[in-house]
């Protein structure tokens, strides 16, 4: 069973950065799938950041991508999530989701809330 | 961008009821690569349908899906109280890969 989890803090002060982990069990990092983040503002819908596959290539938000990096560590099974410069906006739950790619986000993490405040 | 646009917003059904929803693309989609999601409060979204018409593993056949082009549509033929939740579609054919803002299924 393919299972993703989330980590990191859990708030993060105006103008820092937001660093997330994603750990994957029972599948590979190195598969021929893609791994993506998905971010939820409170009461609000679901939106896209970006994905990366094991190679390294990314696709990312353009609304984010001057503000974003994903990157993957294949040898602890996991990849990451990088947002700088943040505002109250990207105050989210922050989801880690595997990326089949003829089916779309077939498996994700819990989420993350992460709390942008001073 | 594919912008996607569900309709409507909210529905208000009763147990039982069939419910179709609605969800148009600006853009066609390539290859129907749309996808149906379900979440409900405090849980991540959940994959129903993929590629238009293809049921997810475990999902009840009383979902369904179809479609193509620019046009979506989910159908629940019959209502159960666990699928009282929202429901997003998502275009997996060009990126950014971009949801529908949602459509809220409650209890009438």
């Amino acid at each position: 069973q393919v299972q993703l989890q989330e980590s990191g803090p859990g708030l993060v002060k105006p103008s820092g950065t937001l660093s997330l982990t994603c750990a994957v069990s029972g599948d590979s990092i190195s598969s021929t799938n893609w791994w993506s983040w998905v971010r939820q503002p409170p009461g609000k819908g679901l939106e896209w950041i970006g994905e990366i596959y094991h190679g390294g290539n990314t696709n990312y938000n353009p609304s984010l991508t001057s503000r974003v990096t994903i990157s993957v560590d294949q040898s602890k099974n996991q990849f990451s999530l990088k947002l700088t410069s943040v505002t109250a906006a990207d105050t989210a739950v922050y989801y880690c989701a595997r990326d089949h790619s003829s089916s779309s986000l077939d498996y994700w993490g819990h989420g993350t809330l992460v709390t942008v405040s001073s | 961008e594919n912008v996607l646009t569900q309709s409507p917003g909210t529905l208000s059904l009763s147990p039982g009821e069939r419910v179709t929803l609605s969800c148009r693309a600006s853009q066609s989609v390539r290859s129907s690569y749309l996808a149906w999601y379900q979440q409900k409060p405090g849980q991540a979204p959940r994959l129903l349908i993929y590629g238009a018409s293809s049921r997810a593993t475990g999902i009840p056949d009383r979902f369904s899906g179809s479609g193509s082009g620019t046009d979506f549509s989910l159908t629940i033929s019959r209502l159960e109280p666990e699928d009282f939740a929202v429901y997003y579609c998502q275009q997996y054919g060009s990126s950014p890969k971009t949801f529908g803002q949602g459509t809220k299924v409650e209890i009438k």
